[in-house]
């Protein structure tokens, strides 16, 4: 099976701009979970989607968007861009029933200027 | 409050050494902890998880609910384990997943 796939993979922006990441999970994964990392605060958990609803949320400003379409892919949004919002954002799939073994994708890297 | 402590951000042993990569955390209720890996140039992956009590590549963990740890060990350490691990909690609701991850150790095991 192809592993999880992230695009782009690397990314530059403004500050004050926004951006949409995508990830396509494991071929029959209907979870999807986004982590934000950083040297600084290391790796935290933004949100899980299963079934095109929002299930899990971490503690980030509403800034940070997500959604799940039907075919499980997953996109994120980050609106008004900020400095702090540099990080490599990982993308995770896992199989309903085994959430807990997450298949990561190679991640995006987002620096913004 | 919700969170994982790994105490070492390097730990450096000889082929052969045992190791010990440490691991505390913070939860109200009854917790599930698991390690991930990350090797050079790969993606992050599960190594093990408590609830199976399994030993995965020589590595084993054990749950201290008295200590609050979940301390990875392998008796005699080689190089192909040299990487990046990471100690995580399970948050969210039942069915999902919220790992909450420490900010790793990085294994360095030389000849």
């Amino acid at each position: 099976k192809a592993g999880v796939t992230q695009t782009p993979r690397y990314l530059i922006k403004t500050r004050g701009q926004q951006v949409t990441l995508s990830c396509s999970p494991i071929s029959g994964h209907r979870s999807v979970s986004w982590y934000q990392q950083t040297p600084g605060q290391g790796l935290q958990f933004l949100f899980e989607y299963f079934s095109e609803t929002q299930r899990n949320k971490g503690n980030f400003p509403g800034r940070f968007s997500g959604r799940q379409f039907s075919n499980s892919r997953s996109e994120m949004n980050v609106s008004t861009l900020e400095l702090g919002d540099s990080a490599l954002y990982l993308c995770a799939s896992s199989r309903e029933g085994h959430s807990y073994e997450q298949y990561f994708g190679p991640g995006t890297r987002l620096t913004v200027t | 409050a919700q969170r994982v402590t790994q105490p070492e951000k390097l730990l450096s042993v000889f082929k052969g050494a045992p190791v010990e990569l440490k691991c505390n955390y913070s939860y109200s209720g009854s917790p599930e902890l698991f390690w991930y890996v990350q090797y050079s140039r790969q993606r992050l992956q599960l190594l093990l998880r408590h609830i199976s009590r399994e030993s995965i590549k020589g590595f084993t963990a054990d749950l201290n609910k008295g200590e609050t740890s979940f301390h990875l060990k392998k008796p005699f350490a080689q190089e192909e384990d040299s990487a990046m691990y990471y100690c995580a909690l399970k948050g969210g609701d039942q069915a999902g997943t919220a790992l909450i991850f420490g900010k790793g150790t990085t294994l360095s095991v030389s000849s």
